[in-house]
């Protein structure tokens, strides 16, 4: 069946890197997702991969794809106090229905 | 992409009153969906809404509860009906421009049940 987990709490310190994991278990998946949800606000897109793909980078971010393990990855880089907030990983299995994580919550401190 | 506006952003309800929370998009857009977010937990579908057909759900949801309107390509609506604590939860509404394409959010209705 179709399922996504991750790990629910990440805590850093302000200017270090953060890692948030997830793993899939769809092989069929397309497209990979990265959502930020900031406190009383909807998901927002941060990120995303093609299946075919091992890397993306975009500015502070980069997306690492094991499909192999079916392992994706966040990576951000100098992380700031703004990103604190709940990053859900998701998958796209070719059609319309997008499955989600339970999001990790990322704690920044000062 | 598409902005979603989604009202209201939250509401205190009674037990066994229903609450309809509109979506509104501003652009055209081929799939809308309704999900529910509860505490620690991912996001579950709760039903893909149609442009002038019933609405399809998800195993566990059913239109009794849940009736969905969407009578253009811009416009839904979601009641939550016969409310109980259980249902207390955010709401969300999302869009897509089409297959394999990314998810747009509204920010959500924080619904809480008395």
């Amino acid at each position: 069946g179709e399922d996504v987990e991750q790990s629910l709490f990440l805590s850093v310190r302000e200017g270090d890197s953060s890692v948030i994991n997830c793993t899939y278990t769809d092989s069929s998946s397309t497209y990979l997702y990265w959502y930020k949800q900031e406190p009383g606000a909807g998901l927002q897109l941060l990120t995303y991969i093609f299946s075919n793909m091992d890397m993306k980078q975009d500015q502070r971010l980069t997306v690492l794809l094991n499909k192999k393990d079916k392992h994706l990855s966040l990576r951000i880089a100098d992380t700031q106090t703004g990103d604190s907030a709940i990053y859900f990983c998701a998958e796209n299995t070719g059609g319309f229905k997008t499955i989600f994580g339970a999001g990790t919550r990322l704690f920044v401190k000062a | 992409s598409a902005v979603i506006s989604q009202k209201p952003s939250r509401d205190i309800c009674q037990r066994g009153t229903s609450l309809t929370i509109q979506c509104q998009v501003d652009s055209q857009v081929t799939m809308m969906f309704w999900y529910r977010q509860q505490p620690g937990q991912s996001l579950t579908l709760i039903a893909t809404a149609n442009q002038g057909s019933e609405a399809t759900y998800e195993s566990g949801f059913v239109i009794d509860k849940f009736p969905i309107s969407r009578p253009n390509l811009t416009f839904s609506t979601l009641t939550v009906s016969n409310m109980s604590p259980e249902d207390s939860s955010i709401y969300l509404c999302s869009a897509s421009t089409g297959l394999n394409e990314k998810l747009f959010f509204g920010s959500g209705t924080q619904l809480s049940v008395l």
